[in-house]
C-alpha cells in the first residue's frame, strides 16, 4: 500500500532531452514537494506546492518545471538535460497546518543519470 | 535562511554500542526537528521528531534530545545493530509555520558485528 510513488524508478538519457518524472501520494496531503540528492547525499529543496499552488521556488534553472494536476499528483519535467542534472529526485508529502509543521512522508526517488 | 550543521558524517561503532548524532541550527524560531534514516537505494524514512515545546523524545533504541537555547538537538541510538547501518539526516524547519525542512548534510552510520 504504497504511500509516496514515483516513476520511474531509474531514468537513463542523453544530454539535451527532455524528460518527466511522476509522484502521486494516497495520503491525502495537501502540500508536495520535489528534492534534489546528489552524489555527496546532500538534500535540497527545490519546490513546494500547497493546494496545486507553488509556495517554494528554490534557485532552480528555468529549465525544471513542476507541475500540479491535483493534490495528489505533482510531476516534474526537464528540459534540455545537462549532465550536472545527474542526480537522485525524491518527491514527498505532508499535511501543512498554521503554526506547525507536520511529518514529511518521502517516495522511493527517482535516479537519473544524463550522458 | 536556516542553515543546519551535522556531526560526525561517518560514524563506525561495534553492535551493542551507542552511537550519537549531533545538530546545529541557526534560526530560533524553528519549532520542529526531525530525524531521517536512509537505506541504501531507497527514500528517507522519519524515525523520530521533536517539536520546540519538548526537551526529549524516546521511542524504544532510539531518543532525540533538543537545547534550544544552545539550538542544538542530538540523535541517541543505544544497543545497535547491524540493520541500523544507514545515512541518518537531521532537519529543521525554516522558521514558525515555515513549509521548508533545511536539512543537515547526513551522518553515514556503520554498525560492525
Amino acid at each position: 500500500d504504497t504511500a509516496v510513488s514515483q516513476t520511474p524508478k531509474y531514468l537513463v538519457t542523453q544530454m539535451g532531452n527532455d524528460k518527466s518524472i511522476k509522484c502521486e501520494q494516497n495520503l491525502g496531503h495537501d502540500t508536495m514537494y520535489w528534492y534534489k540528492q546528489d552524489s555527496k547525499k546532500f538534500l535540497k529543496i527545490m519546490f513546494s506546492y500547497n493546494n496545486k499552488e507553488l509556495i517554494i521556488n528554490e534557485t532552480v534553472p528555468n529549465r525544471f518545471s513542476p507541475k500540479s494536476p491535483d493534490k495528489a499528483h505533482l510531476n516534474l519535467h526537464i528540459n534540455s538535460l545537462e549532465l550536472g542534472d545527474s542526480a537522485v529526485y525524491f518527491c514527498a508529502s505532508s499535511h501543512v497546518r498554521t503554526g506547525g509543521f507536520e511529518t514529511q512522508y518521502f517516495g522511493p526517488g527517482t535516479r537519473l543519470l544524463v550522458l | 535562511g536556516e542553515n543546519v550543521e551535522q556531526h560526525p558524517s561517518t560514524l563506525s561503532v561495534q553492535e551493542g554500542d551507542s552511537a550519537v548524532i549531533k545538530c546545529t541550527y541557526s534560526d530560533s524560531a524553528s519549532n520542529y526537528f526531525p530525524w531521517y534514516k536512509q537505506e541504501l537505494g531507497k527514500g528517507p524514512q522519519l524515525i523520530i521528531d521533536i517539536r520546540s515545546n519538548v526537551g526529549e523524545k524516546k521511542d524504544q533504541r532510539i531518543a532525540v534530545t533538543l537545547n534550544k537555547t544552545a539550538k542544538h538537538f542530538s540523535l541517541h541510538i543505544t544497543e545497535t545493530q547491524p540493520e541500523d547501518s544507514a545515512v541518518y539526516f537531521c532537519a529543521a524547519t525554516s522558521g514558525a509555520g515555515s513549509y521548508q525542512l533545511t536539512f543537515g548534510k547526513g551522518t553515514k552510520l556503520s554498525v560492525i558485528p
